[in-house]
C-alpha cells in the first residue's frame, strides 16, 4: 500500500539555525499538509497546499515558516530561524480528490524536531 | 467544522469488541465523520469516514445514528495494538474545507 515517507526521523538543531523537513507524498495525491504535535499535546494543523500554492494556513504557521514542492515528488517545510518552542512531531499528510470530494489525509510517522 | 465530544479514556478487554462513541450535535448536511487513531507518537492513521449510512472496512464499522448527531465506531475483535487514541473528526467535503481539526480523542486500552 502507497504510503507517506518522511526524512528525517529525527532532527536536533540548535535555537537559531534552519531545518527543512523532508517529505515524499503519495505519487497521485494533489493536497498536502503539514501538522505538529508537542509532546502531550494535540495534533495541530500547521497548512495546507494545492495547485503550488498555499490554500489555507494556521495562526502558528507566521513568517518564520515556509513550503515548497521543488519537483514533482517532494514536498518540505522549512523554518527559517528555529525557537525552542518549535520542539515537535511533525507530520505530513496527502489527500486525493474522490467523487465525494476531498479523499482521507494519509499521514507520514513524522520527524522529531528537537531545538537545543 | 462541527465540534465532536468523545470521552477521555475507555478499556476494553482483547478479544472483545470495542465500542467507541462520538458526539457531533452540530453536524451539517455535508459534513463527514472521520476516525482516526495514533499509536504512540506515529502518525494518525485513517480508520473510516461516512456521511449518512453505516460504513465497514477491514479495520472496524462505523454506525451513524439517523439524526448523524451520534457515531459509534466498532473495532469488532480488539486486539493489543488496537491500543491507541481514537479521533472523530467532523469534516466537510467542500473544495477549500480540506484540512483535519484534532481534538484530544479517547484512549482506548485493550487489556489481556
Amino acid at each position: 500500500e502507497p504510503e507517506v515517507t518522511q526524512t528525517p526521523s529525527h532532527q536536533v538543531t540548535q535555537m537559531g539555525q534552519e531545518v527543512i523537513l523532508r517529505c515524499v507524498p503519495i505519487s497521485n495525491h494533489l493536497y498536502f499538509y503539514w501538522y505538529r504535535q508537542i509532546l502531550g499535546q494535540k495534533v495541530e494543523f500547521l497548512v495546507s497546499f494545492y495547485n503550488n500554492e498555499i490554500s489555507e494556513k494556521s495562526e502558528i504557521f507566521d513568517d518564520q515558516f515556509s513550503v515548497e514542492r521543488p519537483d514533482g515528488s517532494n514536498f518540505t517545510l522549512k523554518i527559517r530561524s528555529t525557537k525552542l518552542e518549535d520542539s515537535a512531531m511533525y507530520f505530513c499528510a496527502s489527500s486525493d480528490v474522490s467523487g465525494s470530494g476531498i479523499s482521507p489525509l494519509h499521514f507520514g510517522n513524522g520527524t522529531r524536531l528537537t531545538v537545543t | 467544522d462541527a465540534k465532536t465530544t468523545q470521552p477521555t479514556s475507555m478499556d476494553c478487554a482483547e478479544g472483545r469488541a470495542a465500542n467507541l462513541p462520538c458526539n457531533h450535535s452540530t453536524i451539517s448536511g455535508n459534513e463527514y465523520v472521520y476516525w482516526y487513531r495514533q499509536i504512540h507518537s506515529q502518525g494518525p492513521q485513517y480508520i473510516i469516514h461516512g456521511l449518512k449510512n453505516n460504513e465497514t472496512n477491514e479495520m472496524a464499522s462505523l454506525i451513524i445514528t439517523e439524526d448523524r448527531k451520534s457515531s459509534t465506531l466498532i473495532l469488532p475483535h480488539a486486539t493489543l495494538r488496537d491500543t491507541a487514541v481514537y479521533y472523530c473528526i467532523v469534516r466537510g467535503a467542500n473544495f477549500g474545507n480540506e484540512k483535519l481539526t484534532f481534538g484530544t480523542g479517547t484512549r482506548l486500552t485493550i487489556i489481556p
